[in-house]
């Protein structure tokens, strides 16, 4: 599985556009990168998933580079429940198993 | 929409008792994965179930045990309980091995 590095903490607006990066550099060609979060005690939720396209739900938006190194989380108008860890996580597709790896996730704080 | 249920929710041990925590997975799914989460710490992968067998484990302590029944709810059965163990508990439930994860609200144990 890649491995994924993401900044620890951001903050962000409340009614502004939250944006998480992170960085997959050793992704490979059959390996997705999956966006869960985490609000306080609560079981994580999945948000998206992509491959190479960029995806778009009723939650967020999912921008991924055309070197697929990177990619980036968008939440178009984020509200104070938006406050949670996020976990960028890469996956193997080929792989059936679907463990997922939770490493050190992003804390984004929306202030009022 | 039906979610994943877990239960208890709470529970207090004390050292060397046993735990059997429970879930409930959301209908139709065929594969059940249990994860820890220590104060502090991002979720651990333990184990899952694929269609009542054992599909992958992680870093399971060998007093863990669990299994799938053939209504797919499944058991996770913690025996010489540390305090170690005192940790949330999330049980998730997907289709086929899937990376996309529908988590349970978590058991809280406590082990005193």
């Amino acid at each position: 599985d890649a491995k994924t590095t993401q900044p620890t903490s951001m903050d962000c607006a409340e009614g502004r556009a939250a944006n998480l990066p992170c960085n997959h550099s050793t992704i490979s060609g059959n390996e997705y990168v999956y966006w869960y979060r985490q609000i306080h005690s609560q079981g994580p939720q999945y948000i998206i998933h992509g491959l190479k396209n960029n995806e778009t739900n009723e939650m967020a938006s999912l921008i991924i580079t055309e070197d697929r190194k990177s990619s980036t989380l968008i939440l178009p108008h984020a509200t104070l429940r938006d406050t949670a860890v996020y976990y960028c996580i890469g996956t193997d597709r080929g792989s059936t198993l679907g463990r997922l790896y939770f490493g050190r996730g992003t804390q984004l704080t929306v202030w009022p | 929409a039906a979610g994943v249920i877990q239960s208890p929710r709470h529970l207090i041990k004390e050292k060397r008792e046993t735990a059997t925590l429970k879930c409930y997975p959301i209908p139709r799914h065929d594969t059940v994965y249990w994860y820890q989460q220590g104060p502090g710490q991002d979720p651990q992968f333990l184990i899952s179930f694929y269609e009542k067998m054992q599909s992958d484990k992680g870093s399971i302590p060998d007093r863990f045990s669990a299994q799938q029944f053939s209504d797919y709810h499944s058991e996770l059965n913690m025996s010489s309980l540390e305090l170690g163990d005192s940790a949330l508990y999330f049980c998730a439930s997907g289709a086929g091995g899937a990376y996309e994860q529908y988590f349970g609200p978590g058991t809280r144990l406590t082990v005193t």
